[in-house]
Order: C-alpha cells, then sequence, then structure tokens
C-alpha cells in the first residue's frame, strides 16, 4: 500500500490564528487526496475531495473559506486551519488514493489540533 | 444514496478466540467495492482487507476474512485467533466505480482480553 505522511502530527495553537497541515505522498503520485475529520469515537467525516491542479470539492456543510485546501503537487496536498476556533479542534486525517482508476483509499496518520 | 451500518458499537473477546464484525450496505450500483479499515490507539488508519462486489470468492488476508453476502448487502469481517495488538476500532467502508468518495459505517470497537 501507498505511504503517506502528515506534519505537524499534534500542534496546539491561539484562537484566532491559522494553521496548515501538510500531507504527503511518499512513494507514489497521487492525483486526489481526501482530508476527513474526526471527533472522539465518532467515525471519519469528509471534509473535502483535493485533486492536482484544480480547486476542492468541499462537502455540504463544510466552510471552504475556513478550511482552505491546496493540492498543488502530486505529492502534497495542504489543509489551512484559517482563524482557528476552539469548536474546531479536531483530529484531520488526509487519505490518497492510488492512481485515477483505483479504489483504495490510504491514510496518513493523522493531525490532533487543539485550539485554545 | 449508499449507506454503510455497523450495529454493534462494542465488542469484546478474549485473545486466541475468534469473533466476527458485522456490517451492512445500501447501494443500487453494480460495481463497487467493500473494505474493512483498522483505527487502533494510535489513531492510524490501515486497510486490513479490501473485496471486489464481482468476485465470488471472499477476501482472505492471514487472521483475517469476510463473508460478503452479495444478496443480502452484507459484509462481515472475521478476526481468527485474536491478537491483543487486533484491539482497535474496525470501520467497514464502501465505495462504487467511478465514485471518489468512501462512506464509511459507525464504527466497532473491539477489545481484545488476555
Amino acid at each position: 500500500g501507498a505511504v503517506v505522511s502528515q506534519h505537524p502530527s499534534w500542534v496546539i495553537c491561539k484562537s484566532g490564528t491559522s494553521v496548515k497541515i501538510e500531507c504527503r505522498s511518499l512513494d507514489f503520485q497521487a492525483t486526489t487526496m481526501f482530508w476527513y475529520r474526526q471527533f472522539p469515537k465518532q467515525s471519519l467525516m469528509l471534509m473535502a475531495t483535493s485533486n492536482e491542479g484544480s480547486k476542492a470539492t468541499y462537502e455540504q456543510g463544510v466552510e471552504k473559506d475556513k478550511f482552505l485546501i491546496n493540492h498543488a503537487s502530486l505529492t502534497l496536498s495542504t489543509l489551512t486551519v484559517t482563524s482557528a476556533h476552539p469548536e474546531d479542534s479536531s483530529f484531520y486525517i488526509c487519505s490518497v488514493r492510488q492512481g485515477a482508476l483505483t479504489d483504495t483509499q490510504y491514510f496518513g496518520p493523522g493531525t490532533r489540533l487543539t485550539v485554545l | 444514496a449508499q449507506t454503510v451500518t455497523q450495529s454493534q458499537p462494542e465488542m469484546s473477546v478474549q485473545e486466541a478466540e475468534t469473533v466476527t464484525l458485522s456490517c451492512t450496505y445500501d447501494t443500487s450500483e453494480n460495481n463497487y467495492y467493500l473494505f474493512w479499515y483498522k483505527q487502533p490507539p494510535s489513531r492510524q488508519m490501515i486497510l486490513v482487507i479490501r473485496q471486489e462486489a464481482y468476485k465470488q470468492q471472499n477476501a482472505t488476508e492471514n487472521r483475517f476474512s469476510v463473508n460478503f453476502q452479495k444478496a443480502a448487502k452484507s459484509f462481515s469481517l472475521k478476526i481468527s485467533d485474536s491478537q491483543l495488538g487486533d484491539t482497535a476500532m474496525y470501520f467497514c467502508a464502501f465505495t462504487y466505480q467511478g465514485a471518489q468518495k468512501l462512506v464509511f459505517g459507525q464504527g466497532t470497537r473491539l477489545t481484545i482480553n488476555p
């Protein structure tokens, strides 16, 4: 399977600041990356689908201006949480799909965001 | 719309026992794929097993196997000779050909006791 990294693994920030989370596909070029949010003891909630070189597709209810996604290269996607507030505290996970015609997603280790 | 349902929020078994996790799904698609992912306390999502709907043969990966009942839209995971390291949240997931998204079930928290 694919190897996916995320950085940072844990970040604490003050309310009102912006935080950038990186997701990297280490061993292949990912045309599609996904960003999820997970609350404690709950399932994964898809936030957006990120295709290289084009605008991300956001799920209903996800604020595009708050959660900025950039997929500038085939190995890197970033999620920026702008003007973070305590309610944005969560576990954020990215995943990659190995090729346009395959169906399997491989996940990064996740980033824990705590907003004070 | 596609849905995935895991009806067992929590399960607990003794080490070395066999345990089966349930998953049902609903779809009108013909070409689709089903997955089981494991999320241990580290929270890293790990692919356990994958099944293509067009294949009649149930997928197996070492101690992990599935019982895929297409007509019943059921996709259960059997873990044989369970080990302490199998303790994790297990998510059933679905996607279909041409789709980008994965649809996840609610998860089953499995605890293996020594």
